[in-house]
């Protein structure tokens, strides 16, 4: 079965870390670029970083460059995120999702997410 | 950045009814544009991309049509399962930009 499943969500302090996993099964893991998105309770999507199949290339929205970190791992077909300095305004639902070619920036398969809640 | 504009933000429609969302884009994007669509604590899933081309499994009563910057996601006959919320999406460059969603509402 082609899927995602995202772990690792939590309530933490704000300036606290929490690293992100993503499982993926039912493709070729190492084929695809991969991709993190999140949506704030009651707003909508906004894309965090990608990574590329190899894992050379990566790209960060401005509102996380500095404090999150995009890896993978295609021996065990995991997407990880790893955010540190976490602030109130990081608190959403964290979607991992399947990029389909590396030149078209758009997602054809998503996780169904993992919250994270920022607060004191 | 570039920027996304859906309108409207809410439509209330009936069973059956044709309804159309419009996605305006701040500065031209080819066709590179995608449609989502999402229900109540699910996952986003694709309906359209490179504007027009429906993804694999979705009925053909979705169609989405436009280039440049102005798109639109028509459907035709809308049925029970259709009451969600969409979203467009621009890839024309790296740092894809969504719009703020269009509640589709049972009238």
């Amino acid at each position: 079965q082609v899927q995602l499943v995202e772990s690792g969500g939590g309530l933490v302090k704000p300036g606290g870390s929490l690293r992100l996993s993503c499982a993926a099964s039912g493709f070729t893991f190492s084929d695809y670029y991969m991709s993190w998105i999140r949506q704030a309770p009651g707003k909508g999507l906004e894309w965090v970083s990608y990574i590329s199949s190899s894992g050379s290339t990566i790209y960060y929205a401005d509102s996380v460059k500095g404090r999150f970190t995009i890896s993978r791992d295609n021996a065990k077909n995991s997407l990880y995120l790893q955010m540190n300095s976490l602030r109130a305004e990081d608190t959403a639902v964290y979607y991992c999702a399947r990029v389909p070619a590396s030149v078209y920036w758009y997602f054809d398969l998503w996780g169904r997410g993992t919250l994270v809640t920022v607060s004191s | 950045d570039i920027q996304m504009t859906q309108s409207p933000s809410t439509l209330s429609a009936s069973v059956g009814d044709r309804v159309t969302i419009t996605c305006r884009a701040s500065q031209s994007i080819s066709s590179w544009l995608a449609w989502y669509q999402q229900k109540p604590g699910k996952a986003p899933k694709l309906l359209i991309y490179k504007a027009s081309s429906l993804e694999s499994g979705v009925p053909s009563r979705f169609s989405g049509s436009g280039s440049g910057t102005e798109f639109t996601l028509t459907i035709s006959s809308l049925q029970p399962d259709d009451f969600a919320t969409y979203y467009c999406q621009q890839y024309n460059s790296i740092r894809g930009t969504f719009g703020q969603g269009t509640k589709l509402e049972i009238k």
